[in-house]
């Protein structure tokens, strides 16, 4: 069985970077098979795609958040990671990550529990 | 930009009743091979979202029979047979085809009458 768990700080400070880790069991993240995805969701708000990595090595990115966003791989751990610089109060939210199939698409089929970040002095 | 709307944003339902929900893409998510690119998930409270429906029509493992997806191109439709009460939750469309990649709709929140 596929599980995804978010884990990383709960409150970080304006204009640092954010840094998040999603950890994966059941499946391997260097698979090609699959993409790797953060999305996230401020408090009583929608949902917004950060950006997504792929078993090549190869990231796609919310051209929105593009330019503050670094998702990578440690495939040791079989973990991957958020980076997100220069956050504002308006990156507070919760942090999910998330699988989707890479040759077929089926939608985002498995999901973490989530972790919210604060950003706040 | 792709935008996507829903309709209605809040619905209240009985249990029993059949339930519907409206999503609309500002653009077409039919793509050449013939599949519409709209998920549609539920988040329930205090929890992640779950995928209902992929490719517009497409219900995923473990979802009961009672959801539906229809619709192409640009207007799509979830529909609930008889609505349960762990049915209760926000309801929100994605389109998995245009730019920006995966955006969502601002979802409908669905609470027992």
């Amino acid at each position: 069985q596929v599980q995804l768990q978010e884990s990383g700080p709960g409150l970080v400070k304006p204009s640092q970077t954010l840094s998040l880790t999603c950890t994966v069991s059941g499946g391997s993240i260097s698979s090609v098979t699959y993409y790797w995805n953060w999305i996230r969701q401020p408090a009583g708000k929608g949902l917004e795609w950060i950006g997504r990595f792929y078993g090549s090595g190869s990231t796609d990115y919310n051209p929105s958040l593009k330019s503050r966003v670094t998702i990578s791989a440690d495939t040791s751990k079989n973990q991957f990671s958020l980076k997100m610089s220069y956050v504002t109060a308006a990156d507070t939210a919760v942090y999910y990550c998330a699988r989707a199939d890479y040759d077929f698409w089926s939608g985002f089929n498995y999901w973490g529990q989530g972790t919210l970040v604060t950003v706040s002095s | 930009d792709v935008v996507m709307t829903q309709s209605p944003l809040f619905l209240p339902v009985t249990p029993g009743e059949p339930a519907s929900i409206s999503c609309r893409s500002s653009q077409s998510l039919l793509h050449s091979n013939g599949y519409n690119y709209l998920d549609w998930y539920l988040q329930k409270p205090g929890q992640s979202p779950q995928l209902l429906i992929y490719l517009g029509s497409h219900r995923a493992s473990g979802v009961p029979d009672r959801f539906s997806g229809s619709g192409s191109g640009t207007d799509f439709t979830l529909k609930i047979s008889r609505v349960e009460a762990e049915d209760v939750g926000v309801y929100y469309c994605m389109q998995a085809l245009q730019t920006p990649l995966f955006a969502f709709g601002p979802g409908t929140k669905v609470d027992i009458k």
